[in-house]
Formats: structure tokens, C-alpha cells, sequence
């Protein structure tokens, strides 16, 4: 029952540094979302992607970079980490725009410093 | 820009309680839906409301969803401490807008015994 599956759970970086979170779903879910969720703030949508080589802008895409070249994959990259991306990120996946209900990853908490 | 929003943010409320949680949203949307956020945790899906008119129940929770006024609500019935979490209503706009799902910034229950 694996479901939604992110990598790292945890990561620090510095400043300037670069990572990749990797999402990754065995439902064979054709859209994926890759969230972020601020205290006081919800969760608001960074990038998204509607199938497999399709990616999408959200509300706030600036300072990430997506890629989807596996269906059961969705890569959020961070070129240049900020203090400001800070945040715990989310991924989630659905079957279809017809229901819509999102499956979401346990989440993956990054550290600027 | 979808806007969504909850009211109350914070909610303390005595066991035995009743109270409704509301969300409302600034454009045509008749697919909403409710998740619950524990602390540290995922988010898990409650209610999937998906045309105006739309009741669903589990256990001490009942969802509603009044498109015409843009507006669901969270009811809560005979609250016990198990209930103790964050929810979040989220709208999506449909398939025009790339299936993107607008969140409320989250209702605050603390279920006091």
C-alpha cells in the first residue's frame, strides 16, 4: 500500500545550495501536484502536471523547476534554495479531473539556513 | 484568482459540542472537497462534494456543499477529542483551469474534554 512515496523526508540546506524532491505514486494517476504549506497559509500549489511529459504552472512556481518524464513520477527541483523555501512540500496525485480526490505523501520538510 | 475561505481559523470547543466549520469561495466551482491534517502528518480525505446540493455524512462529520452561494460547511456533531485537527476545504475550478485545487488556510479544532 505505498500510495504517495516522497524523498527526502527531511533535508537542510544552505543558501545558494540545490536539491531534488522526488513523488512518486504506483495508483497510476495521470495528474500529480506538488504543493507547499506554510503556517497561517494552507497549502498553495507550486507546480502541476496533467500527464505523463505535461507540466504546469501553479500559484507560486518562482524559484522551481518540475519534470515529469515518468507517469509515476514528479521531480520538484529548487536550483538556488532561498531562506524563503522553508516550507513543508506535498506531494499528491489524482486519478482524474472527474472526481478529482487527491492522494497526498506524507511530505518532505526543507530547511534553508 | 480563486480565493477560499475558513472561518472560524481556530476553533476550542467542549466534547459534546456541536458546531460547522465554513468555506467559501470566490468563483464557479461546483467540486469541493474536505481533508483532515494531524499535526506533523499527511492529509487525509474526508468528503468529496461534487455538484450543489451534494450532503455526505461519516460518523460525527457532515459535509454540505450550496454552489449558488458558494459556500460548504463542516458540521460537527457531538464532538469528542478524536476529532482534534486541522481542516482544510479545497476547491477545484475544473478542467479549464488545469485541474488546480485552491485550499482554505485550515480550521484549527482543539476538542476539549
Amino acid at each position: 500500500n505505498a500510495g504517495v512515496t516522497q524523498t527526502p523526508k527531511f533535508r537542510v540546506l544552505k543558501t545558494g545550495q540545490s536539491m531534488t524532491l522526488l513523488c512518486a505514486q504506483d495508483m497510476n494517476h495521470e495528474y500529480m501536484y506538488w504543493y507547499r504549506q506554510d503556517p497561517g497559509m494552507g497549502l498553495r500549489l507550486i507546480h502541476y502536471s496533467v500527464g505523463e511529459g505535461t507540466t504546469a504552472k501553479g500559484e507560486v512556481p518562482d524559484g522551481y523547476n518540475v519534470s515529469r518524464l515518468k507517469k509515476q513520477n514528479f521531480l520538484l527541483g529548487l536550483e538556488s534554495a532561498a531562506p524563503s523555501q522553508t516550507s513543508v512540500y506535498f506531494c499528491a496525485s489524482s486519478y482524474s479531473f472527474l472526481t478529482g480526490e487527491l492522494f497526498f505523501g506524507e511530505g518532505s520538510r526543507l530547511t534553508v539556513l | 484568482e480563486l480565493k477560499v475561505e475558513q472561518n472560524p481559523l481556530f476553533l476550542s470547543m467542549q466534547e459534546g459540542k456541536n458546531y460547522t466549520i465554513y468555506c467559501n469561495y470566490s468563483t464557479t466551482s461546483d467540486r469541493l472537497y474536505w481533508y483532515r491534517q494531524d499535526p506533523g502528518k499527511s492529509l487525509e480525505s474526508l468528503f468529496v462534494l461534487l455538484s450543489n446540493g451534494a450532503v455526505k455524512q461519516e460518523g460525527r462529520l457532515m459535509a454540505s456543499l450550496d454552489t449558488k452561494a458558494r459556500l460548504s460547511t463542516l458540521h460537527i456533531t457531538a464532538a469528542v477529542h478524536d476529532l482534534s485537527a486541522t481542516y482544510f476545504c479545497a476547491v477545484d475550478p475544473g478542467r479549464n483551469t488545469g485541474n488546480q485545487f485552491y485550499f482554505g488556510t485550515g480550521t484549527s479544532l482543539t476538542v476539549i474534554p
